[in-house]
């Protein structure tokens, strides 16, 4: 079946402590995205990678690092910069570049600093 | 100002009967597009629903159907005869320009839908 895994589904974390969120898609989509979901509020757009080996800051990249080696990979780092990490995180991918494109999710990572 | 506004945290429905989520953008990019995600409590995105600025139609997707108001940059989503699987939270999500900025959507804050019986 094609789809998006993001590994693993609950991650604690202490403070100071880098992590890695996994997300591997195999529809064969150029474009990939890492989102933070908060209590209440919507997505927040944190890294989009639109080709491999290439990757911009979305709104809120501070405290994250991305890289973009393959194009079924796109996997995320919270770093001890980010102030707040505790948040479900939400990998996307999409065809391409055009408007029309929808973006199809992963099903969350739950991330925990404890 | 925020560019996706969602009113609504939560609305009740009763089972089959129809209910509108309203949703209200803010752009000047005469090219956008507006989207639907609905998210269940198992925490995934599931893409409802698309709708161009461009398109003359208002699109319609099974039970959903998107009400676009062009000039009060509105774009609802209605859902008919609903039920009780439909139960979830609704992103409604916009996307600027054609080129350059990649397919990057910004999100409202969601609405929570409870159906009942």
């Amino acid at each position: 079946d094609g789809g998006i895994t993001q590994s693993p589904k609950y991650l604690f974390r202490k403070e100071g402590q880098n992590v890695t969120l996994s997300c591997e898609q195999n529809l064969n989509h150029d474009a990939m995205y890492w989102y933070r979901q908060d209590p209440g509020q919507g997505l927040r757009l944190i890294y989009y990678s639109q080709i491999v080996n290439d990757f911009q800051k979305g709104d809120i990249a501070e405290g994250y690092s991305v890289s973009r080696e393959k194009k079924e990979s796109f996997p995320l780092t919270v770093t001890s910069a980010q102030k707040n990490p505790t948040a479900f995180y939400l990998c996307a991918s999409s065809i391409g570049r055009d408007s029309y494109n929808e973006q199809f999710f992963g099903p969350g990572t739950r991330l925990t600093v404890l | 100002a925020q560019k996706i506004t969602q009113t609504q945290p939560g609305m009740f429905v009763q089972e089959k009967e129809a209910v509108t989520l309203d949703c209200t953008y803010d752009t000047s990019d005469p090219s956008y597009g507006l989207f639907w995600y609905k998210q269940p409590s198992s925490g995934e995105m599931i893409f409802l629903i698309y709708q161009g600025s461009y398109d003359q139609q208002n699109a319609t997707e099974g039970r959903y159907s998107l009400n676009f108001q062009k000039a009060r940059k509105s774009a609802n989503l209605v859902i008919s005869a609903s039920q009780l699987g439909d139960s979830a939270m609704y992103f409604c999500a916009m996307r600027e320009g054609f080129t350059g900025g990649g397919n990057k959507l910004t999100f409202g804050t969601g609405t929570q839908l409870k159906v009942e019986l």
